[in-house]
């Protein structure tokens, strides 16, 4: 079974700190993805990877960047953390181009 | 851009009755998806069908998709306290990115 493991279950920054969510999988996946999900707005898209060193941005990439050094990690960057950035972050990854996403169990994130 | 709706947005049934959940969508799809999120938690694959596939089973679930009227629905048969979750549909537009809706929650009283 493919795991997808976030770092952090929940985590609390200040506004302005640099934040760095990290995500690993294990089955040897293509591509990797990051979305944010929000009440009553579904999860929309922030960043993906389709191969290593490789970003594509997202519907919402503003505040955010990404680096994928290895095939298996792919991390997320808030580069100043702000209040509109408390939100639930799930990654998931898949082998390849419309195959069914894998997720992890996600990390709710408070930026006071 | 959010491509798929869930329709309704809740729902509440009694244990061993169907679910039934709708799903329109915009633009022209290779495949939709729907998947499972149980409060707290990822989101976990349901089933897959093909946008040239009409009906597709996996044990209690059934899922149609009408591309005609860009729409798709998941029946869930003979629901269970342990289907008490939250229910999404997303599109595959072949361009690597998964479009998500906003979700219908089910609630299953025992």
């Amino acid at each position: 079974d493919v795991k997808v493991t976030q770092s952090s279950r929940y985590l609390v920054k200040r506004t302005g700190e640099k934040v760095f969510l990290e995500c690993v999988q294990d089955m040897d996946h293509e591509n990797m993805f990051w979305y944010r999900q929000d009440p009553g707005l579904g999860l929309r898209l922030i960043y993906f990877s389709y191969d290593v060193k490789m970003k594509e941005k997202g519907d919402i990439p503003e505040g955010y960047s990404v680096s994928r050094e290895k095939k298996e990690r792919f991390s997320l960057i808030l580069e100043s953390a702000s209040t509109n950035q408390t939100s639930m972050y799930l990654c998931a990854s898949s082998s390849r181009e419309g195959q069914p996403l894998h997720f992890g169990n996600g990390t709710r994130l408070t930026v006071t | 851009s959010q491509q798929g709706e869930e329709d309704p947005q809740a729902l509440s049934i009694q244990e061993g009755e169907n679910a039934t959940m709708n799903c329109s969508y915009k633009t022209s799809i290779n495949n939709l998806q729907w998947y499972r999120q149980n409060s707290g938690r990822g989101l976990v694959h349901l089933i897959l069908i093909r946008s040239n596939e009409r009906e597709k089973h996996s044990g209690r679930l059934r899922v149609t998709l009408d591309t005609s009227k860009k729409s798709s629905s998941l029946l869930i048969t003979a629901s269970r306290a342990a289907d008490t979750a939250s229910y999404f549909c997303a599109t595959d537009a072949n361009d690597y990115k998964l479009s998500f809706g906003a979700g219908t929650t089910v609630t299953v009283r025992a």
